[in-house]
Formats: structure tokens, C-alpha cells, sequence
């Protein structure tokens, strides 16, 4: 399958601190990734939906101005966490979109906010 | 209100035995459905795609499409310790999830028992 890198792993970082997660498609272009955010033992649930060259879209209830998306080109996008809180932290997975519907995803990122 | 729903399990099956998991999803007019495993602690890997009624097989793996009884359906033949895992039902849900993302499913906890 197409091989997304995310990056980093692992964070942690302290209140009120601003986080950058990377999300690279390595072997194709992609016009469109997602992120995702995962509580544990709950699904994932769609942040926001990040297009090369214009405005991500933002699911309801998820804050544009907290979770800055810029996908800047055709094989990165990043997702910014800014002024974190405790509540934040969570597993952050990105995705690309490849073929019609079919997604893969990063190995995504573990954010500890203390 | 569109949702995806998996019996949460856990789904306990004898290894070699075969291991069904099921999906339903609310919106009728849905038209891809993915199987998702994860591993815990993972970022999920895709199985299967589906998008016509009937089954689609690959190697160990059915997926079953009912889209009348709006049904999705998992099998694994010859189940293996290495198959326990949370298996991800996705479904394109139009109108949800977002213009072009997937609505997860909470999962289904497998255990494969040697």
C-alpha cells in the first residue's frame, strides 16, 4: 500500500505550548489527507479534512483556530495544536487519500499534554 | 444521526476457526466500506475495500456487502494469533463524516485464542 510518514511519534509538551504534527505521503501526491483524533478505547473520529492549497474543513465542534491545518503541498500537511491543554492529549492519526475512497494512514502521534 | 456500529466484543474465536465480524451503518445511500485492523497502540492498517453487494475475498479475508439490510461483514478463515486485534469498520457516509472523510466504528476487539 501507499506509504504515509508521520511524525513525530511521540510528544510531550507542557501546558499552554503549541505542538506541530507532520504528515508526508513519501510515494504519491495527495491533494487530500485527514486527521484524525483517537481517545483511548474509542473510534476515530474526524478532525478535519486538509486540501493542497486551500481552507482545511473542520468537523463540527472542533476548533479551527485551536487545530491550525496548513497543507501546503502536494505531499505535506501539518496539523499545529496550539496553547495545548491536558484535554488534548490523545492519539493524533493522519491520512492520505490514494485511490477513490480508499484512505492510508500514518503511524500517527501520541500527545501527552502535562 | 449517521453512525457506524460494531459490536465492541470482545470476540473470542479458536485459532484455525473462522472469525465473523459485523457492521451495521444508518445511511442508505452509502457506497465504500472498509475493514480497518489495529493494533493497540497502532495507527489502523487497511484489510479490505467493498463496494458492491456479495462478497470480495483476498487471501484469509471476506468482506460480505449487504446493502439492502445495510450490512457489512468481516471473515477471517483459519484464524491466527497474529489476528487478534481491533478491527475498524469505515463507511463513507454521504452527508457525514464529513465532505470526503470515513465514519469509524468503535471496533471490534478479537482475541484469537492458540
Amino acid at each position: 500500500g501507499a506509504v504515509v510518514s508521520q511524525h513525530p511519534s511521540w510528544v510531550i509538551c507542557k501546558s499552554g505550548t503549541s505542538v506541530k504534527i507532520e504528515c508526508r505521503s513519501l510515494d504519491f501526491q495527495a491533494t487530500t489527507m485527514f486527521w484524525y483524533r483517537q481517545f483511548p478505547k474509542q473510534s476515530l473520529m474526524l478532525m478535519a479534512t486538509s486540501n493542497e492549497g486551500s481552507k482545511a474543513t473542520y468537523e463540527q465542534g472542533v476548533e479551527k483556530d485551536k487545530f491550525l491545518i496548513n497543507h501546503a503541498s502536494l505531499t505535506l500537511s501539518t496539523l499545529t495544536v496550539t496553547s495545548a491543554h491536558p484535554e488534548d492529549s490523545s492519539f493524533y492519526i493522519c491520512s492520505a487519500r490514494v485511490n477513490g475512497d480508499i484512505q492510508y494512514f500514518g503511524a500517527g502521534t501520541r500527545l501527552s499534554v502535562l | 444521526q449517521k453512525e457506524v456500529e460494531q459490536n465492541s466484543g470482545p470476540l473470542s474465536v479458536p485459532e484455525g476457526a473462522i472469525a465473523s465480524l459485523n457492521c451495521t451503518y444508518s445511511d442508505r445511500v452509502s457506497q465504500s466500506f472498509f475493514w480497518y485492523r489495529q493494533y493497540s497502540g497502532k495507527s489502523p492498517e487497511l484489510i479490505m475495500s467493498i463496494y458492491s453487494n456479495g462478497d470480495k475475498e483476498d487471501g484469509r479475508f471476506t468482506a460480505q456487502l449487504n446493502k439492502a439490510s445495510q450490512y457489512v461483514s468481516l471473515l477471517i478463515r483459519d484464524s491466527q494469533p497474529s489476528d487478534s486485534a481491533t478491527y475498524l469498520c469505515a463507511v463513507k457516509l454521504l452527508g457525514g463524516g464529513g465532505a470526503d472523510g470515513l465514519t469509524f466504528g468503535k471496533g471490534t476487539h478479537l482475541i484469537i485464542q492458540p
